[in-house]
């Protein structure tokens, strides 16, 4: 059973235009989530979070948006440069688990 | 400068040998996961251990196990590798409580797993 799921594999934008990923959940247990960016041939990086009682939490062109009642969470890049193309996976933690679940990922290509 | 380190970084075995994957840190962190990464599937969780005396089974830990040999070290053994364990394997560190950010992973570069 997924309990978080990324269901677009890749995305494809525009230099300089806003990318837009987007992950589910299904645990309501889960009270934070993050981005994790990988590049290949390299472990993943953290990029950014969001506690469940913020809805927004923004770190330059990077913005994390929170929707609990919907339990979708979706990152914005804006805007979005080459060395952004990279595999984004979201990742949740929560119930007191200290682990993380995450999603299956999804590749962004930027286009010049 | 404070890294997660993985060895080898490219494996290729044969169905039934034994395998083992090695992880040191030097971030002093408590906390070390081992997780495979499969095409279409993400990142999941095979074990995880919270200091050198607790090991916990993660999500997919049959047919693997490990050995936390010291806070800086996390091995991952296959006893007898079969083809589909071929995948990338990737070792995590993060600090214990709350003091470092809640549940923030460093991950090591990956070793790449192929079983003929």
């Amino acid at each position: 059973d997924q309990q978080v799921k990324q269901n677009s594999p890749s995305l494809s934008v525009q230099e300089g235009r806003i990318s837009i990923l987007n992950c589910d959940y299904t645990n309501s247990m889960f009270d934070y989530f993050l981005w994790y960016k990988k590049y290949p041939a390299e472990g993943p990086t953290f990029l950014i979070s969001i506690s469940s009682i913020k809805d927004k939490n923004e770190d330059g062109r990077f913005t994390v948006f929170l929707n609990k009642s919907a339990k979708h969470l979706s990152l914005h890049i804006v805007p979005s440069q080459p060395g952004d193309s990279a595999v984004y996976f979201c990742a949740a933690s929560g119930g007191g688990a200290q682990k993380l679940v995450f999603g299956q990922g999804t590749r962004l290509t930027i286009n010049p | 400068d404070a890294d997660v380190t993985q060895t080898p970084r490219n494996r290729i075995t044969k169905t039934g040998k034994r395998i083992m994957l090695e992880c040191s840190q030097t971030k002093g962190h408590d906390r070390m996961y081992w997780y495979r990464q499969d095409p279409g599937l993400g990142l999941r969780l095979i074990y995880y251990s919270f200091d050198v005396k607790d090991i916990n089974k993660g999500e997919i830990s049959d047919g693997y196990s490990v050995s936390r040999q010291a806070q800086a070290k996390f091995s991952l053994s296959l006893e007898s590798a079969i083809p589909n364990q071929t995948a990338l394997y990737f070792c995590a560190t993060s600090r214990g409580g709350l003091a470092g950010g809640y549940n923030e992973q460093f991950f090591g570069p990956g070793t790449r797993l192929t079983v003929l």
